[in-house]
């Protein structure tokens, strides 16, 4: 299967909470690159981290990348309703490979 | 960012005809293409790696007889759905990557959403 373990599958959460959402892979990458998408409409692309950094933030996220554990993560602070979305990890070693993503929802 | 262009953004043909989308990267050139396919509530599947003036590598379990991929230009990928079927009914939508862009964002198109009737 192409896809990587992402979990979890669905969250739900109350505004302003926070929501971490998880990606394992198997095979070595060059980056790690996390999308947000609504509705199966066109993908967002939110942060790229490389294989050689740890830590990454971009206003209300922050990126993990654990390359001894094939794993990363990716948190959102003080959660939207507009937030809720589906959230996808996609590996890139000669090509971009996608997760099975996380569906987030944020209830108001 | 650079921008993709993908058209078009939705399709609605008969059963038997062929359908076919246009990827164009309009402001870098793009040595390498991905088509991605994704079903309603899914993540999106790797279908081929376009690579200009050379043939598509396709993934596993992908016919290319099928889904044709033609990558003529350094500016210009088409994916050509050729006989579809209602189980073809997807969502479409390619990624576009600059020469020697291995370590930055992948750059997608609009998406096409194909409908077989």
């Amino acid at each position: 299967s192409q896809q990587g373990e992402e979990d979890p599958q669905a969250l739900s959460i109350q505004e302003g909470e926070n929501a971490t959402m998880n990606c394992s892979y198997k095979t070595s990458i060059n980056n790690l690159q996390w999308y947000r998408q609504n509705s199966g409409r066109g993908l967002v692309h939110l942060i790229l981290i490389r294989s050689n950094e740890r830590e990454k933030h971009s206003g209300r996220l922050r990126v993990t990348l654990d390359t001894s554990k094939k794993s990363s993560s990716l948190l959102i602070t003080a959660s939207r309703a507009a937030d809720t979305a589906s959230y996808f990890c996609a590996r890139y070693g000669n090509k971009l490979v996608f997760g099975a993503g996380t569906i987030l929802r944020v209830k108001s | 960012g650079a921008v993709v262009s993908q058209h078009p953004s939705w399709v609605i043909c008969k059963s038997g005809t062929s359908v076919k989308i246009e990827c164009r990267s309009l402001d870098f050139q793009a040595t390498t293409m991905f088509w991605y396919r994704q079903f309603p509530k899914q993540s999106l599947m790797l279908m081929a790696t376009s690579n200009e003036g050379s043939k598509a590598t396709y993934e596993q379990g992908v016919e290319k007889d099928k889904f044709l991929i033609n990558h003529a230009s350094l500016t210009l990928s088409t994916l050509t759905v050729t006989s579809a079927h209602p189980e073809d009914s997807s969502f479409y939508i390619c990624s576009a990557r600059a020469e020697g862009a291995r370590n930055t964002e992948a750059f997608f198109g609009q998406g096409t959403r194909l409908t077989v009737v």
